[in-house]
């Protein structure tokens, strides 16, 4: 089976300039996750989607960051304009429905990784 | 509000040593699960277990145990006879049950020599 495929692994760019991470979950996953993991801690939820709706994007900064899930299946997160503290890992995850409930089990990409200088 | 605290920020041992890693977490719901997570130098993390609040049982999974304790709401992990593989950064993790989204701690980095 394979597993969560981001793109790109790594990304330099100056602030106040955009990019564009995607993330292609698990096939059959209905449940898709974006999470911020900055160097030395955990990773931080940013947004969640259930097929193709948001569950929770409270911790998302809505001013910079957007997300979508077209058609349910891949995601794109956008960063624009970059700061210097958005530098992280972005992971993105999948969770498989089991009786139409969040198994709470993630698979994650190996992340794309942002340097903004 | 939902928090998870890994007071064990690195832990250096030499292989074969058995190494237990903390977690503490806090929470106002009655059922919740709790994860380990385990990141490699690659980035990637890996799924290691997950326990429902319900079920307090000890589990052993070959080198790997877990103890999870509601009273002291705790869920450690323990590592025995450890290998250079083991390295890498571990994460313990919270989510309400029903609602899949994860608040990890900040993670314990483990670094087993030869």
């Amino acid at each position: 089976e394979a597993g969560v495929a981001q793109s790109p692994r790594y990304k330099i760019i100056e602030k106040r300039q955009s990019v564009a991470f995607w993330c292609n979950p698990i096939s059959g996953h209905a449940t898709l996750y974006w999470y911020q993991q900055i160097l030395g801690q955990g990773p931080k939820l940013l947004i969640q989607f259930q097929n193709n709706g948001v569950v929770d994007d409270s911790q998302l900064p809505k001013d910079r960051f957007s997300a979508e899930r077209l058609k349910g299946v891949d995601s794109t997160l956008k960063i624009q304009p970059a700061k210097l503290e958005d530098s992280a890992v972005y992971l993105c995850a999948s969770s498989p429905i089991l009786a139409g409930v969040p198994t709470g089990e993630l698979f994650f990409g190996e992340g794309s990784r942002l340097t903004v200088l | 509000a939902q928090k998870v605290t890994q007071a064990q920020t690195e832990i250096s041992v030499v292989e074969k040593e058995d190494v237990t890693l903390d977690c503490v977490y806090e929470t106002r719901d009655t059922t919740y699960y709790l994860f380990w997570y385990k990141q490699p130098p690659s980035g990637e993390l890996v799924f290691l277990i997950r326990r429902n609040s319900f079920d307090e049982q000890n589990e052993i999974s070959g080198r790997y145990s877990w103890n999870f304790q509601k009273s002291t709401s705790s869920f450690n992990f323990t590592i025995t006879a450890s290998q250079v593989v083991d390295s890498a950064v571990y994460f313990c993790a919270l989510s309400e049950v029903g609602y899949s989204t994860l608040t990890f701690g900040k993670g314990t980095m483990l670094l087993v020599s030869p």
